[in-house]
């Protein structure tokens, strides 16, 4: 399995800001992913992480409220933007397939998480 | 509409004993399940998967088995230990995406 960092690993922020979350991976991977964790709640898929593409979005997040990059194929970024107390989450990166050589598409893994206090 | 089900927010089981997680799910085009634990402030880690052509799966002491018919899945851990007290999660998908849906969780815990 690849190795999951994020950054950073909680933050408490004011209503209105934004927050970038970033995702490091050691290795390079075919998909990647950002999850939210609401309090007492399941994991809900935001959006899935295209390499030099625009994200694809699930239904409820827009692109406006949740930017994502995904420059190359070990790195992605979410910002959480003009922040409410509603966005007080838990947001886990995911990955998928490790790229350039055998891979598994059906075993996905996740990183630490980022845990959003939003005041 | 919750495609994926956990009906048990928690159980207590005593250490040594059979630790058993349900998972019902609601699409017959699912085709691959994982079972993922999560301790607080970590990310879930991978545990078992099994693919929709088996109907069990075992590695060490955790064994989960599908019931396609019945659209259930179900985790075995034995024996329980003390460190398997963590919120459990099932997760599946359906045939031709990449993309899991995840149960509400069952939180674990296992008495010393």
């Amino acid at each position: 399995s690849a190795v999951i960092s994020q950054k950073p690993s909680r933050d408490i922020c004011q209503r209105g800001t934004s927050l970038t979350i970033q995702c490091q991976v050691d290795s390079q991977v075919t998909m990647m992913f950002w999850y939210r964790q609401q309090p007492g709640q399941s994991l809900t898929l935001i959006a899935t992480a295209n390499q030099g593409s625009e994200a694809t979005y699930e239904s409820g997040f827009v692109i406006d409220k949740f930017p994502i990059s995904r420059p190359n194929l070990t790195f992605s970024t979410l910002t959480v933007s003009n922040m409410s107390p509603e966005d007080s989450s838990i947001y886990l990166c995911s990955v998928l397939g490790l790229a350039g050589g055998p891979s598994s598409y059906n075993e996905q893994f996740f990183g630490p998480g980022t845990r959003l206090t939003v005041l | 509409d919750q495609q994926v089900k956990q009906n048990s927010p928690s159980l207590s089981v005593q250490e040594g004993r059979i630790s058993i997680l349900n998972c019902d799910y609601t699409n017959s085009m699912f085709d691959y399940f994982l079972w993922y634990k999560k301790y607080p402030a970590e990310g879930p880690t991978f545990l078992i998967s099994i693919s929709s052509i088996k109907d069990k799966n075992e590695d060490g002491r955790f064994t989960v088995f599908l019931n396609k018919s019945a659209k259930h899945l179900s985790l075995h851990i034995v024996p329980s230990q003390p460190g398997d007290s963590a919120v459990y999660f099932c997760a599946s998908r359906p045939s031709g995406t990449y993309k899991y849906i995840f149960g509400t969780g069952t939180r674990l815990k296992v008495l010393a």
